[in-house]
This record gives structure tokens, sequence and C-alpha cells, in this order.
């Protein structure tokens, strides 16, 4: 059973709101990962970072921040929820190195979000 | 353009059945191939990983096949049981960027009925 976890796991909000979603792990993994799940589509990945003090932009291109302040904890940001933002949202984490290490992601339960 | 395809989209089976799941992949360079379970609002868990040497790979009732020649991969389940109702997905990983990118197929809902 993979440590990682999410909250809030399901989140109705108004548009122009702001909202983070919570992701913490205590694996004491140095990669960790936001990705964005619709309903019977692929993941797609939004945010990842190697370290602390280090966040990249992934494939599909998201309104969403993060932040990496501390190892065990990477937060995702959206500054003003819109309609199409609904979704959900899935954090990972895996191990330093390469290969199997590196591709190994634990997940967490993930946060659905509901924008009206 | 790097893909991975799962087939069927759906399927449902009575309980005590086998059944099997496809994942056709256009991802190259090649580094391993990996079946996740998701249960229906949680993340997805690791079944099996293959590397490119393997041609199987056993976690329980679930055995996983690669060729790598065809780029397919099948996830077979034995003696389904209704925990196995889930969307199974195939991810297939490249070595062609130092982040070690990830691609992810659509999945295969499977829905066992007793």
């Amino acid at each position: 059973e993979a440590d990682i976890y999410q909250t809030p796991r399901y989140l109705v909000i108004g548009t122009g709101k702001k909202i983070t979603l919570e992701c913490s792990q205590t694996m004491g993994h140095d990669k960790m990962y936001w990705y964005q799940q619709d309903p019977g589509m692929e993941l797609h990945l939004i945010h990842y970072s190697y370290g602390v003090n280090s966040t990249e932009k992934g494939d599909l291109s998201s309104e969403s921040t993060v932040s990496r302040i501390r190892t065990e904890h990477f937060p995702l940001t959206l500054e003003s929820a819109r309609p199409s933002h609904t979704s959900q949202y899935l954090c990972a984490s895996s191990e330093s190195g390469r290969g199997l290490l590196l591709d190994t992601q634990y997940f967490g339960p993930g946060t659905r979000l509901t924008v009206l | 353009k790097n893909q991975v395809e799962q087939s069927p989209q759906s399927l449902i089976i009575l309980e005590g059945k086998n059944c099997t799941l496809q994942c056709n992949y256009t991802v190259s360079p090649f580094s391993n191939l990996r079946w996740y379970k998701q249960d229906t609002g949680r993340g997805p868990v690791s079944l099996t990983i293959m590397t490119f040497s393997e041609n199987t790979k056993s976690n329980g009732r679930y055995t996983a096949t690669l060729d790598a020649d065809t780029k397919q991969s099948s996830l077979h389940i034995t003696a389904s049981q209704l925990s196995d109702s889930a969307s199974y997905i195939c991810v297939v990983s490249d070595r062609g960027s130092t982040l070690g990118r990830l691609y992810f197929g659509r999945g295969t809902q499977l829905t066992v009925w007793p």
C-alpha cells in the first residue's frame, strides 16, 4: 500500500474561486507528479518535480501552478477555477534513479474536482 | 507519434470466467510496459511490469505477456472475481528523455457480474 495522500477527495466549488489540492507522501520520494484524468480518457501529466524547489510543466497545458518547498509535499493551486477545470486530479511519486525505479509511480487516491 | 491503444474499451464477464485485455503501442525507444488496476475513485495500482527481454509476468490471477517485436501486450485474468471490476491501464515507458516519459492508454473498463 502506497503512503501517498490527497485532500480533499471531493471538491465542488464555484467559478472564480482559488483552490489548492494537497498531496503528501511519506516514502521520501524525490520525484512527484500531478496528472489530470477525465472519465474514459488517459492520464495526462500536468506538472512534475525532481525535488525541493524543482517544478516543471508537463505535457498537458494547465492553468494550475505547483510548489515544492518540502520533499513530502506537492500542492497544486488553481488561482481562479473554471468549469473547464472539472476533472480528476491524481498525484504520484517515485524514487530517484533510472529505469524501473523512476518508472514505478505510486498514486494517491485522487481529488475529484467539480467547478460549477 | 508515441501512442498506447487498448481494447476492448469495456468488457462485461461473469464471475469465475477468464478474460484477456489487449494493449498495442508505438512507443519508441521502448523501456518497459506496466499494467495498472484502477478501482473507481482511486488511484492506479501497479499489477505487473515487463522489460524488453521479458515475455510473461504473473501476479496471482493476473498474467501479462509482451511481444516486443509486434509491440503488443495482453493481460489475462483467470477465474475472475467481483473485486476485479476496475479499469485496467496499460502504461509504456520510453527512454527517450531523462524524465522517463510514460505513455498511458485509456484503459479497459472491466465489470464482473455475479
